[in-house]
């Protein structure tokens, strides 16, 4: 079946580590997105990519970092520079044309103890 | 950059009707998406405007008027399982990117 699939479901940092979280899309999507959600919050854009070898930040991009070496693959780090990375990650793919809805993968949970 | 506004929240009875509101100022207007997220889980569409008008899809229906910066999600019958976030998301483009940018969501209460 075609999807975002996104891994691990649940992670646990330690402060002054870096993670990275998997994002693999079979949908031959061109564009991919990475969102992180807060409670009772909406999602904020953190990095995007329209093609391979190229990405764009979004709104919160700083302490992250993003690579785009395969259409299929955006994995997204979170480094130790992110003070408060305890949060919901959503990444998502779409056909880069308007209109288009976009997919979400599942999301992953992150928790800094 | 842009700005979305949605209420926080709002509380409606199984069976009733409901309309949740969404305004918006961007630049590059594309269309205007509407999501619904249950607690944990990733958003779901629910509906898609470019165009002035009313969509309509079974219980639910989308109303857009771009020249006020406006749109409504319309929810009939409602049902318990309606209880959720519903998030309202423009589409922006600018030098030939697209993003997606969301409000941070209406939380949805349906009592018995």
């Amino acid at each position: 079946d075609g999807g975002i699939t996104q891994s691990p479901k649940y992670l646990f940092r330690k402060e002054g580590q870096n993670v990275t979280l998997s994002c693999e899309q079979n949908l031959n999507h061109d564009a991919m997105y990475w969102y992180r959600q807060d409670p009772g919050q909406g999602l904020r854009l953190i990095y995007y990519s329209q093609i391979v070898n190229d990405f764009q930040k979004g709104d919160i991009a700083e302490g992250y970092s993003v690579s785009r070496e395969k259409k299929e693959s955006f994995p997204l780090t979170v480094t130790s520079a992110q003070k408060n990375p305890t949060a919901f990650y959503l990444c998502a793919s779409s056909i880069w044309t308007s209109g288009n809805t976009i997919y979400f993968g599942e999301g992953s949970w992150l928790t800094v103890v | 950059g842009q700005n979305i506004d949605q209420p926080t929240e709002m509380t409606a009875t199984e069976g009733a009707i409901v309309q949740i509101n969404c305004t918006y100022q961007t630049s590059g207007f594309n269309g205007l998406f509407w999501y619904q997220q249950h607690a944990g889980e990733a958003p779901t569409f629910l509906s898609y405007n470019v165009l002035d008008g009313l969509e309509e899809k079974g219980r639910f229906s989308s109303f857009l008027s771009r020249s006020k910066g406006y749109s409504y999600l319309l929810l009939k019958e409602l049902q318990m399982k309606d209880s959720a976030s519903y998030l309202c998301a423009v589409v922006e483009g600018n030098s030939g990117y697209s993003t997606l940018t969301f409000g941070k969501g209406t939380m949805l209460l349906v009592s018995p």
